[in-house]
Order: structure tokens, then sequence, then C-alpha cells
């Protein structure tokens, strides 16, 4: 199976900026996601690392260390509305199949006024 | 534009009853296809990957099963729902190697009573 470890729970307030980390362990890595899920919805997609270094999108970042198993997602000038559940998640080859999607158990961010 | 359907949105099944969501995708052809149950406070749980029609893989073993009649098709099944197969349940599709990852539908919310 795949290890993908994150925090359970963050908090912070509006306007700072939170890192939340991610580490995973698996073999045929092809790509780290990360996705915004609001309580009781479908995740959105907010970024996407397959080479190390860091991606940026507006208030959102996303740095990947291949060789060290590890990812982090940066959110900037926090809003209320980014309480959320923030989910890592790995791709990876297995055999012939390409494309599987493995995540980890989400990170529920708590954004205080 | 590519859409996914997914439904019913919620569903109140007694144990012991079968189980059938159907899922569908619009706009792309040959999606990689998914079926993840997520349990309260916890990750998405891949439960079955397909590549093609017929072509179904199953992640972990349990209740459940899942079909590819069609390309764009994903039906997940049980014959005999047990009250662990509460969850909620979602459906996603992706192309290979796409830099968006796997985009999802509503989910299901399942209560086997």
């Amino acid at each position: 199976g795949q290890n993908i470890d994150q925090p359970t729970e963050m908090t912070a307030t509006e306007g700072a900026i939170v890192q939340i980390n991610c580490t995973y362990q698996t073999s045929g890595f092809n790509g780290l996601f990360w996705y915004q899920q609001h309580a009781g919805e479908a995740p959105t997609f907010l970024s996407y690392n397959v080479l190390d270094g860091l991606e940026e999108k507006g208030r959102f970042s996303s740095f990947l260390s291949r060789s060290k198993g590890y990812s982090y997602l940066l959110l900037k000038e926090l809003q209320m509305k980014d309480s959320a559940s923030y989910l890592c998640a790995v791709r990876v080859y297995r055999g012939s199949t390409l494309g599987r999607l493995y995540f980890g158990r989400g990170t529920q961010l708590t954004v205080w006024p | 534009s590519q859409t996914i359907h997914q439904w019913p949105a919620t569903l109140v099944q007694p144990v012991g009853s079968p189980l059938s969501l159907e899922c569908t995708v619009e706009g792309t052809s040959n999606p990689n296809l998914y079926w993840y149950r997520q349990a309260a406070g916890r990750g998405l749980q891949l439960l079955f990957y397909s590549v093609g029609i017929g072509q179904i893989s199953s992640e972990v073993p349990q209740n459940l099963s899942a079909s590819r009649p069609q390309d764009r098709q994903f039906i997940l099944s049980s014959k005999k729902l047990l009250l662990s197969d509460s969850g909620f349940y979602l459906c996603a599709w992706s192309v290979a190697l796409a830099s968006r990852g796997a985009f999802f539908g509503q989910g299901t919310r399942l209560t086997v009573v």
C-alpha cells in the first residue's frame, strides 16, 4: 500500500500563513496533488507537483522533494472560506497501468477571525 | 467540456439489501475511472480503478464490486449491504498523467441502517 501522512488538524487566524505538510512512501511515484474539500462536498483540485521545487498559484503554493518523500501546501493571506480539509494525494504506476491516485487522511484547517 | 454525473446524492438502505451506484462521464474518451469511499473524518480510500471497458482493479477486499459496461460508465454494486458499508462514495475520472489529477462527482452519502 501507500503510506501518506499529514496532520489531522490545524488552526490559524485570518490573514495569517499556514503550511500543511505531507510525507509519503511509495513506489512508482508519478506526481503529487493537493485537493481542498469542504464538508459534505467533493474534493476540488488545488495544485500539482511532479518535479522538485515550488509551484505558486495565487495565495496557494506547493512544494515537493522527491528524495525526501515530502511536500507542503502553503496558504497565504488566510480567509474564513479557506476553512476546509486539505488532502494530499500521490499518483503511482502499478504494473502496466498509470494513474492510480492515493489520498492521505486529510488535514482539517480551521481559520479563526 | 467534461462533466461527471453521479447519483443518487443520498441513499438510506437496510442491512442485507443490494446496492447500485452509477457514474457517467461526458466529454472525454477512454478515461481512467475510480470509486473512492470516505468514512466520517477519514481520507479517501481507493476501492476500484478502471483503465478501460471490463478492466477493473480492486484495491481492497470488501463487500463491493464494480463494473464498467461502457467506456464512460462505472457502476458500484453490492449484493448484501453491511453496516460498515456506510460512507461517502465518490466517483472520479482522469486521463493518464494529466496535471490536474482526478475530477470528482458530487458523491453519494450512503447510510446503511
